[in-house]
């Protein structure tokens, strides 16, 4: 098995609900990500899990809370989010944290309205 | 600052007619230039991975170079399955966890 899978594919949300990404992959990669990628634009990365562990979180809004379980699954909560935060997100896994190779999943299409 | 600048932005071809895309970088410390293809509203794919200058990758249709300053991706013969959009990123050096920066990608057609 080699996908990272992402779910649901599409989202629409009002800026006051609460709603939850979901990642999985069992590859055994011990390191996680979220990135955020907006129309035209190269991916941005908000969340690193290493041995899930959040090792970098930079300056991404509070609104967006990054989850662990295990080392197999990552979750990114999110809750009143404003309309720029509408784009693909996107998860990606790699065997270590130090391994650039990435394996992205196909990402959620998020709509804020 | 690190820098990753791709060009061309955009990039039209004919079935068969060969090119060339390019990534120009500034890092500090460069630990690594990946190449990834990226089709509309998927995630993007790993192609290759470049350590150092004079290095060069193949895989099928594309080929991939590596100079202190730049990388390239040759397509030979493209066909229209290889319209997608090519993201280069290069590893600055960062000893904690994967952070990669990307350029603003190629986005690439081929008509048949």
């Amino acid at each position: 098995d080699t996908e990272v899978t992402q779910t649901p594919k599409h989202l629409v949300m009002g800026m006051t609900n609460k709603k939850s990404l979901k990642c999985e992959q069992h590859m055994g990669h011990r390191a996680m990500y979220w990135y955020k990628q907006k129309a035209k634009k190269p991916p941005e990365l908000m969340f690193v899990y290493s041995y899930e562990k959040l090792s970098i979180n930079e300056s991404v809004p509070s609104r967006f809370s990054p989850e662990c379980p295990n080392s197999s699954l990552l979750n990114l909560h999110l809750h009143a989010l404003q309309p720029e935060d509408s784009a693909l997100y996107l998860c990606a896994s790699s065997l270590r944290p130090t391994n650039e190779k990435l394996f992205f999943g196909s990402g959620t299409q998020l709509s804020v309205l | 600052e690190d820098q990753v600048t791709q060009s061309p932005e955009a990039l039209r071809l004919q079935e068969g007619e060969s090119s060339s895309l390019n990534c120009s970088y500034t890092v500090s410390g460069l630990r690594g230039l990946f190449w990834y293809r990226q089709d509309p509203g998927k995630g993007p794919e790993f192609l290759f991975t470049l350590y150092s200058a004079g290095e060069e990758k193949e895989k099928e249709r594309l080929k991939a170079t590596l100079t202190k300053k730049e990388s390239f991706l040759h397509i030979t013969a493209p066909k229209p399955e290889d319209s997608a959009t090519y993201l280069c990123a290069v590893n600055p050096g960062e000893t904690s966890g994967s952070r990669l920066t990307f350029g603003e990608g190629t986005q690439l057609t081929v008509n048949p």
